[in-house]
């Protein structure tokens, strides 16, 4: 079956570095996406990897490992606007998102 | 500016009766999404459309169907809702049915009572 499999809630403190990892296991794979879904709003795209390695944007980093079924999240120089949920998302040979449940971000002053 | 537009923003609708949701984007994408939002459950795909004219059953099709009658509007029906269908639904498109990314509406929040 597929399965994403992602920490439920995370804390984090204003400045700090947070890492949020993803598992996957999917039928077929076509990269991976994570998102971006404050409270009560609509999710926002973050970042898509397809091959192995770190792709960095800005204070966002999204690492990939294929082999391993592993992709992470790297926020740098948190800021309270980063508090949302992060959804990690594969892509599988039908070219279906597969959607985790999201990892909850608080970040503390 | 240019995005996806859901309406109603929120409905209470009773068990049995009907409801169309709508959504229309104005980028000219081909491909569209209909999901479901539930606490502790990550998006669970409806249906979809990978162009005007097609339509395909996702995840969770039962009891939701359908159309894409141009490339612009992808409206969602429940013939007859029943209380597990009360859910926060949100569509989305993307320029093609392959690793683009998807673009979300702000949602429909809906409660059957």
């Amino acid at each position: 079956g597929q399965n994403i499999d992602q920490p439920t809630e995370m804390t984090a403190t204003e400045g700090a570095i947070v890492q949020i990892n993803c598992t996957y296991q999917t039928s077929g794979f076509n990269g991976l996406f994570w998102y971006q879904q404050h409270a009560g709003e609509a999710p926002t795209f973050l970042s898509y990897n397809v091959l192995d390695g770190l792709e960095e944007k800005g204070r966002f980093s999204s690492f990939l490992s294929r082999s391993k079924g592993y992709s992470y999240l790297l926020l740098k120089e948190l800021q309270m606007k980063d508090s949302a949920s992060y959804l990690c998302a594969p892509l599988d040979s039908n070219y279906q998102l597969i959607w985790g449940a999201g990892t909850k971000l608080i970040i503390k002053p | 500016t240019a995005g996806i537009t859901q309406a109603p923003t929120s409905q209470i609708l009773a068990a049995g009766r009907s409801m169309t949701l709508r959504c229309t984007q104005d980028m000219r994408h081909n491909a569209m999404y209909w999901y479901r939002q539930d606490l502790g459950l990550g998006l669970r795909l409806i249906h979809y459309s990978n162009t005007a004219g097609t339509t395909g059953k996702g995840e969770v099709p039962d009891g939701y169907s359908v159309s894409r009658a141009n490339t612009d509007d992808f409206p969602l029906t429940l013939a007859s809702a029943v209380p597990s269908q009360t859910s926060v639904y949100f569509c989305a498109s993307s320029e093609d049915g392959s690793n683009q990314p998807q673009h979300f509406g702000d949602g429909t929040r809906l409660s059957i009572l």
